[in-house]
């Protein structure tokens, strides 16, 4: 069974501009999570998407959004870009999104940097 | 809010060496504990989990147990490899937000032969 991908692996954006990252999913799986990892900041949650629907949300401000699609891949978005928005973003998928834990598959990430 | 403490690194040791992280968490409920490993230029993997408190989680020779006395759970492994190479987080996360991660900051580990 295919891993989680994640496109594009690398990018490079200026600042103010905006950019969407994608996250295709284990087959089956319908939770995709979206998290940042930066050397400062460690991994942190961005959100959780399950059937088209954001159950989750972290502490980011409003100009990083997502949305899932019905085929359960998924999308984040980053508007007017600043510099701190360099980071690896990991996308992780689950089977369901009950309240039970489910493992989280981590796909590889996309490398954002912002100049 | 929650957060997960996690020892400095970098840490090196040579092979067959005894490897301890610490880990120690604040949460308000009954989390779930999780260790995961990145290795170089990859994404994270599940190492191993613990749901209740008492529970040990294992795999691949490594052992983490669930310490709520002690709001603690360290991973051990008894004799490291240089293919044990890699940054281990430690995580949680809480009932109701189940997917919803709390990482540490990460403890790089390298094993020389």
């Amino acid at each position: 069974k295919a891993g989680v991908t994640q496109t594009p692996r690398y990018l490079i954006k200026t600042r103010g501009q905006q950019v969407t990252l994608s996250c295709s999913p284990i087959s089956g799986h319908r939770s995709v999570s979206w998290y940042q990892q930066t050397p400062g900041q460690g991994l942190q949650f961005l959100f959780e998407y399950f059937s088209e629907t954001q159950r989750n949300k972290g502490n980011f401000p409003g100009r990083f959004s997502g949305r899932q699609f019905s085929n359960s891949r998924s999308e984040m978005n980053v508007s007017t870009l600043e510099l701190g928005d360099s980071a690896l973003y990991l996308c992780a998928s689950s089977p369901r999104g009950t309240d039970s834990y489910n493992e989280q598959f981590f796909g590889p990430g996309t490398r954002l940097t912002v100049l | 809010g929650n957060s997960v403490t996690q020892m400095e690194g970098p840490v090196t040791l040579s092979e067959e060496a005894f490897l301890t992280i610490n880990c120690t968490y604040t949460a308000t409920g009954y989390p779930s504990l999780f260790w995961y490993v990145q290795y170089p230029g990859e994404g994270l993997q599940l190492l191993l989990k613990a749901t209740k408190a008492d529970d040990k989680g294992s795999n691949k020779g490594f052992e983490a147990t669930y310490r709520k006395e002690t709001t603690s759970f360290h991973l051990e492994k008894g004799s490291v490899q240089v293919s044990d190479s890699a940054v281990y987080f430690c995580a949680l996360s809480e009932p109701g937000s189940a997917r919803q991660l709390t990482f540490g900051s990460g403890t790089q580990l390298t094993v020389l032969p």
